[in-house]
């Protein structure tokens, strides 16, 4: 399809072991997001993608958290050494660089579950 | 101060009811404004944008107050299916455009 394409939908780990997630933009969206939500709770901004440009990290919650955009497209959120307070819906969204009327496309979101 | 705060709810009304949602943003240089509606285990998407002349679509009304700051949803004649919540989101443009997530307000309708 065209729209925002997340994988895993879901993902159970162990505390302590590393995961990636994955996004695959909407083909032409410059900017790329990364939120996550916990369960009952509001979009918590983690990071922004935008071309070339260095990426706003000003969200990510600790240094065990990191993302890359490889070639303007696909992206990865790592979470290392995970803890339990990282269970989260991980959700992504991609925008064209507009002036004015800046629309974000989600995808369906990564459950992550540590156990 | 959070960029963009929204009253948390949940707000429960009847059917059939008027219900308003405000939110407050803190950047001045706000370029773009809209609401987004994200159902229970949902994505977020996109239900309207908020133009600075204010903006109808169907029983939505948006509106955006840029001397005060804050942009309001009106949601007329309340159906069952708009139970969700309201994301208020604000986009910067400086550099390069962002775009910042309000926490959302939750809206039940009941019978």
């Amino acid at each position: 399809g065209a729209g925002v394409s997340q994988s895993p939908s879901n993902k159970v780990t162990e505390k302590g072991k590393d995961v990636e997630l994955r996004c695959d933009p909407i083909s032409g969206h410059t900017a790329l997001y990364w939120y996550r939500q916990s369960l009952g709770q509001g979009l918590e901004f983690l990071i922004y993608f935008q071309g070339n440009s260095a990426p706003d990290k000003s969200g990510l919650p600790s240094d065990r958290f990191s993302a890359e955009r490889t070639g303007g497209s696909v992206s990865t959120l790592t979470i290392q050494r995970t803890q339990q307070e990282d269970s989260a819906v991980y959700l992504c969204a991609s925008s064209l660089e507009m002036l004015t009327d800046t629309e974000a496309f989600f995808g369906q979101g990564t459950r992550l579950t540590v156990v | 101060r959070k960029e963009v705060e929204q009253d948390p709810g949940p707000f429960n009304v009847p059917e059939g009811a008027t219900v308003a949602f405000n939110c407050t943003y803190s950047n001045s240089a706000s370029q773009s404004f809209f609401w987004y509606r994200q159902d229970c285990r949902k994505e977020p998407k996109l239900l309207m944008s908020v133009y600075s002349s204010g903006n109808e679509d169907g029983r939505f009304t948006a509106q955006l107050n840029r001397a005060s700051q804050y942009i309001s949803l009106l949601i007329r004649d309340s159906k069952l299916s708009d139970s969700a919540t309201y994301l208020c989101v604000v986009s910067l443009y400086s550099s390069a455009s962002k775009i910042i997530f309000g926490s959302g307000t939750r809206l039940s309708i009941r019978p």
